[in-house]
């Protein structure tokens, strides 16, 4: 089983949608998550830190169910620069290597 | 802002080349990471290193060494290169040991 694990999509979502991602960790010693956007052939950068229960930034929205050990990531008023890899990343401080990564969630706004 | 160069964003080797890829960080930052990523297999640590001449193996180290004599410079070496080898090399650094930041990438062809 993956350390960190996320529905590969894709999801395809009309301009204006809502659209959620979730992700699940399996490493309960996990203390912080990261949201990262990856644009095609392009380098990871990061959106989103999730130190508590969740994260709010304009049209994005992160949650963190430390019970259920799953973080999402919703975004509204879909625009099509949305579009892009997400990546669920977790942070265990007592682990040297420090990020685990998951595979990644595609998603395509279309107009 | 956080700057991480890599220095070549294409390379095309040969196998059995020695390859070098060299990553500079412009920030101070203590932590330095190589990862590779592949379609469906998400990013995979190959080594990374928390201090000057200090490394450590990630999770598929083999084929890889690196080299780190300054600090701002961490260095991933193909001994000799193979095909299966072909990838996306992306060098990242980090200070408090939680957020990343990754260079633009290396796209490595090996023939």
């Amino acid at each position: 089983r993956k350390e960190v694990e996320q529905d590969p999509g894709p999801f395809n979502v009309p301009e204006g949608a809502t659209v959620a991602f979730n992700c699940t960790y399996s490493n309960s010693a996990s203390q912080s998550f990261f949201w990262y956007r990856q644009d095609c052939r392009k380098e990871p950068k990061l959106l989103m830190s999730v130190y508590s229960s969740g994260n709010e930034d304009g049209r994005f929205t992160a949650q963190l169910n430390r019970a259920s050990q799953y973080i999402s990531l919703l975004i509204r008023d879909s625009k099509l620069s949305d579009s892009a890899t997400y990546l669920c990343v977790a942070h265990s401080s007592g682990s040297a290597r420090q990020l685990t990564f998951g595979s990644g969630t595609q998603l395509t706004v279309l107009p | 802002d956080v700057k991480v160069t890599q220095s070549s964003r294409y390379l095309v080797k040969r196998t059995g080349e020695k390859v070098f890829l060299e990553c500079v960080q412009d920030m101070d930052h203590e932590n330095m990471f190589w990862y590779r990523q592949d379609p469906g297999l998400g990013l995979r640590l190959i080594y990374f290193s928390y201090d000057v001449k200090m490394k450590e193996k990630g999770d598929i180290p083999e084929g890889y060494s690196v080299s780190r004599e300054k600090k701002e410079r961490f260095s991933l070496i193909l001994e000799s290169a193979s095909t299966n080898q072909t990838s996306m090399y992306l060098c990242a650094s980090s200070s408090r040991g939680d957020i990343q930041y990754f260079g633009a990438g290396t796209r490595l062809s090996v023939l």
